[in-house]
């Protein structure tokens, strides 16, 4: 069965702190890893990985995939109180399959 | 990407009755899926939507509790039947939008209550 683990689970944090938040997956297939941010219901997509060892940066937020390890991280730096959500990593099947594993979350709270 | 939008945002229901969730996208795509995520837990996806033919369901999920329908590329519903408090969840439903990356975008989600 396909896993995803994130960790932590929670993080309370200052603003202006920097996080970083870990996925790790053991997945029969892998085509991509997907990170989203879930403020109040709907998952909004932040990034997509493929390839290992190559960042991917939007602002404050950056990801980078090690397949080698298995795992992902997702770094914010200098946060700030909107960043206040659940961060879900999620696993994309091979090619013809698109059903999402997604892990349990990491619950970020940031407080001024 | 695309824009979704779901009908009801928010709904609280009787147990034993049913409920119908709508699912509209902004343009045509061919993979919809729909999610289940239950208090405190993550997203568990109950089934693909087909456009033209029946839906593939996830195991745990059956037809009878869950019917879906998709009668085009843009739009599919997903029925609640027969509800109890454990159908208290957040129903999303989630598009692929294909291209280089094939990424997979979400509906606003609509949340559930079951007394």
């Amino acid at each position: 069965e396909d896993k995803v683990v994130q960790s932590p689970l929670s993080l309370v944090v200052h603003e202006g702190d920097t996080v970083t938040l870990n996925c790790s997956y053991e997945v029969t297939n892998f085509r991509s890893l997907l990170w989203y941010k879930q403020e109040k219901k709907a998952p909004t997509f932040l990034f997509m990985l493929t390839s290992s060892g190559i960042e991917k940066k939007s602002g404050r937020l950056s990801s980078i995939l090690d397949k080698k390890e298995l795992s992902s991280i997702l770094n914010i730096t200098a946060t700030q109180t909107g960043d206040s959500a659940i961060y879900l990593c999620a696993v994309a099947p091979g090619a013809g399959s698109y059903q999402l594993t997604f892990g349990k979350g990491t619950k970020l709270s940031v407080i001024p | 990407s695309a824009v979704i939008s779901q009908k009801p945002s928010r709904d609280i229901c009787q147990r034993g009755t049913s409920l119908t969730i709508q699912c509209q996208v902004d343009s045509q795509v061919t993979m919809m899926f729909w999610y289940r995520q239950q208090p405190g837990q993550s997203l568990t996806l109950i089934a693909t939507a087909n456009q033209g033919s029946e839906a593939t369901y996830e195991s745990g999920f059956v037809i009878d509790k869950f019917p879906i329908s998709r009668p085009n590329l843009t739009f599919s519903t997903l029925t609640v039947s027969n509800m109890s408090p454990e159908d208290s969840s957040i129903y999303l439903c989630s598009v692929v939008v294909q291209g280089i990356y094939n990424e997979q975008f979400f509906g606003p989600g609509t949340r559930l209550t079951v007394l």
